[in-house]
């Protein structure tokens, strides 16, 4: 699975648009990114995956590069309840692996009221 | 609802003892895993299973051992023998080995 690297943390003020960045440069074709976020003492929960095109459901929304060398997730409204710690990670869909989820440190999002 | 459930939420461990840890998903998913998370840091996988009596060791898996008897349920024993167990311990699962994986709500394990 390729690394991904992200921001220790970033802040956002209530109701504004949030833009998470993610570095994936030696992603493979097959890898595909997905993003999960974390509240403290709680498993992580998923928000968005996608491979090639950009990618929208009720939580956020996914913009990858056209290279896939990076990503973004926006998040369109930041509330309270979105602050979290917020994990990029490449999952590989070719060969025989298993789908090991390789989980680094995060970026923490602080929402101000 | 369907979904994943861990139990205990909270767990002790006096030393030199095995202690298990509860899973079970009614999602109907074929692949479960185990992970470990240590304060401030990521997820490290220990155990996994792509299907019914059949698992595989994931990246932390000394001092670990499952079992994998029913569809629904992943069940972790923490042995003796793993000399640092104080974590906070999280399953998952997925319809396949490929798939998005759902996080059950975690049970953390104390020593005393």
């Amino acid at each position: 699975d390729a690394k991904t690297t992200q921001p220790n943390s970033m802040e956002s003020n209530e109701e504004e648009p949030v833009h998470l960045p993610c570095n994936h440069s030696t992603i493979s074709g097959t890898d595909y990114i997905h993003w999960y976020r974390q509240l403290p003492s709680q498993g992580p929960e998923y928000v968005i995956h996608g491979l090639t095109s950009n990618v929208n459901n009720r939580m956020a929304s996914l913009a990858i590069a056209e290279d896939r060398k990076s990503s973004t997730l926006i998040l369109h409204r930041a509330t309270l309840r979105d602050a979290a710690v917020y994990y990029c990670i490449s999952l590989h869909a070719g060969g025989t692996s298993y789908g090991k989820l390789t989980f680094g440190q995060g970026t923490i999002l602080t929402v101000h009221p | 609802d369907g979904g994943i459930t861990q139990s205990p939420k909270y767990l002790f461990r006096k030393e030199g003892q095995n202690v298990t840890l509860s899973c079970e998903q009614n999602l109907n998913h074929d692949a479960m895993y185990w992970y470990r998370q240590d304060p401030g840091q990521g997820l490290r996988l220990i155990y996994y299973s792509q299907i019914v009596n059949d698992f595989q060791k994931g990246d932390i898996a000394e001092g670990y051992s499952v079992s994998r008897e029913k569809k629904e349920s992943f069940p972790l024993t923490v042995t003796s023998a793993q000399k640092n167990p104080t974590a906070f311990y999280l399953c998952a699962s997925s319809i396949h080995r490929k798939e998005t994986q759902y996080f059950g709500p975690g049970t953390r394990l104390l020593v005393l």
